[in-house]
């Protein structure tokens, strides 16, 4: 159980393009969803918290246009890189929290998108 | 911003030894610690979620404990196998809805 889903995997965009990627949950609803983002030797950071049926709350520094968070149902939640620069080239991974656990539960993590723009 | 780190970066351990590492993590505003064990190209998959000072737990040949008045928590791995190769992720969940990550214990059991 317990199994979020992440598509694509990988992903090769020329500048400019947009790029979208999904993350689902697949035995389980979450209210709420998670989208965070690894550079290279760097630990995973925390871009932005997604509600069901309500806006993103995005961290400091991130730029909420160009980082486009839908989420739409208890099992979806999407992220759109609009349009792309080589600086957004990096790993991109969802995570997801079941609905009715506390904000201590576990969250379960998608195996990610690798992004490369050229 | 908060500050975990975990030590060491990496580790080589021989099959059969055992081996531990560390988190540290901020002692304020701690709701809880996370551990994670992340093998390449698969998903994080969760391992403990540790909340309260004194906290043991375990899961087979893998535990936890946790200090959070010093901010620490040390994973133990008993008995290491060539399937416990792997990295070892934690993060601190304070008042905020997300979890801030350490760099990571990159593990290999060596056969």
């Amino acid at each position: 159980g317990a199994v979020v889903s992440q598509h694509p995997s990988w992903v090769i965009c020329k500048s400019g393009t947009s790029v979208k990627i999904e993350c689902r949950s697949l035995d389980f609803q979450a209210t709420t969803m998670f989208w965070y983002r690894q550079f290279p030797k760097q630990s995973l950071m925390l871009m932005a918290t997604s509600n069901e049926g309500s806006k993103a709350t995005y961290e400091q520094g991130v730029e909420k246009d160009k980082f486009l968070i839908n989420h739409a149902s208890l099992t979806l939640s999407t992220l759109t890189v609009t349009s792309a620069h080589p600086e957004d080239s990096s790993f991109y991974i969802c995570s997801a929290r079941p609905s009715g656990g506390g904000t201590q539960e576990t969250q379960y993590f998608g195996p990610g998108t690798r992004l490369l723009v050229l | 911003i908060l500050n975990v780190e975990q030590s060491p970066q990496s580790l080589h351990v021989q099959e059969g030894d055992s081996t531990n590492f560390t988190c540290s993590f901020p002692s304020s505003n701690f709701y809880a610690l996370h551990w994670y064990r992340w093998e390449t190209a698969k998903s994080p998959e969760a391992l403990f979620v540790m909340t309260l000072n004194g906290d043991e737990k375990k899961k087979g040949r893998i535990s936890a404990t946790l200090n959070t008045k010093e901010g620490y928590s040390y994973l133990y791995i008993k008995g290491s196998q060539p399937e416990d190769s792997a990295t070892y992720l934690c993060a601190f969940k304070g008042w905020a809805d997300g979890l801030t990550f350490g760099k990571g214990t990159h593990l290999i059991i060596q056969p």
